[in-house]
């Protein structure tokens, strides 16, 4: 009954490997979101969906490819991992534009 | 660059008193939002004001708003240690989905 969900909520891989993140929302919105999290806890929007549509995609390298089968589901799949990959990405999904976010627990993502 | 900057960067309070952070920002907005992060966990979202309004409530929350020094405050009243969290101020542009986080207030309350 987690509204946002995630997994995995830990990954450690090696530098080099491919990688993904999944997101799963149960609350009906249309609009999901990719951020992360660096070490120093600033928080920047990666990517987002809008019933399946890509609407913002931020300056990140195109190693990060994210994809949405459908408006419940926003999926990040990461190639090529290099040790700044290192950080904490959030799920998050809103029910309009520039309304509250709701976000999920995070994925730890440390690259060695 | 980053929006928004927060201040100050962290806060130690006892039990009870109030928690007054700050947030500036550089463009003009639709709304401004406050968010908390306990350690480990996701942010969830306390409260919202439009670039209208000047002051909201929820309540031990206090939000202002002032778009001519582009600044907010969020008040948090008589603390209690569960209040220990990170807080973070995020900007809405115009009709965007960006939200735009600023650098985050780390608030410890001691019992």
């Amino acid at each position: 009954d987690t509204a946002v969900s995630q997994t995995p909520k830990y990954l450690v891989t090696q530098m080099g490997n491919d990688k993904s993140i999944k997101c799963e929302q149960n609350l009906g919105h249309d609009t999901m979101y990719w951020y992360k999290q660096d070490s120093k806890k600033f928080l920047k929007i990666m990517f987002s969906y809008n019933n399946k549509e890509l609407i913002i995609n931020e300056t990140v390298p195109n190693r990060f490819s994210p994809k949405s089968p459908d408006k419940a589901h926003l999926n990040l799949h990461i190639n090529s991992l290099e040790l700044g990959d290192s950080a904490v990405y959030f799920c998050a999904s809103s029910p309009r534009g520039t309304g509250e976010q709701f976000f999920g627990p995070g994925t730890r993502l440390t690259v060695l | 660059s980053q929006q928004g900057e927060e201040d100050p960067q962290a806060l130690s309070i006892q039990e009870g008193e109030n928690a007054t952070m700050n947030c500036s920002y550089k463009t003009s907005i639709n709304n401004l939002q406050w968010y908390r992060q306990n350690s480990g966990r996701g942010l969830v979202h306390l409260i919202l004001i439009r670039s209208n309004e000047r002051e909201k409530h929820s309540g031990r929350l206090r939000v202002t708003l002032d778009t001519s020094k582009k600044s907010s405050s969020l008040l948090i009243t008589a603390s209690r240690a569960a209040d220990t969290a990170s807080y973070f101020c995020a900007t809405a542009m115009d009709s965007s989905y960006k939200l735009i986080f600023g650098s985050g207030t780390r608030l410890l309350v001691r019992p």
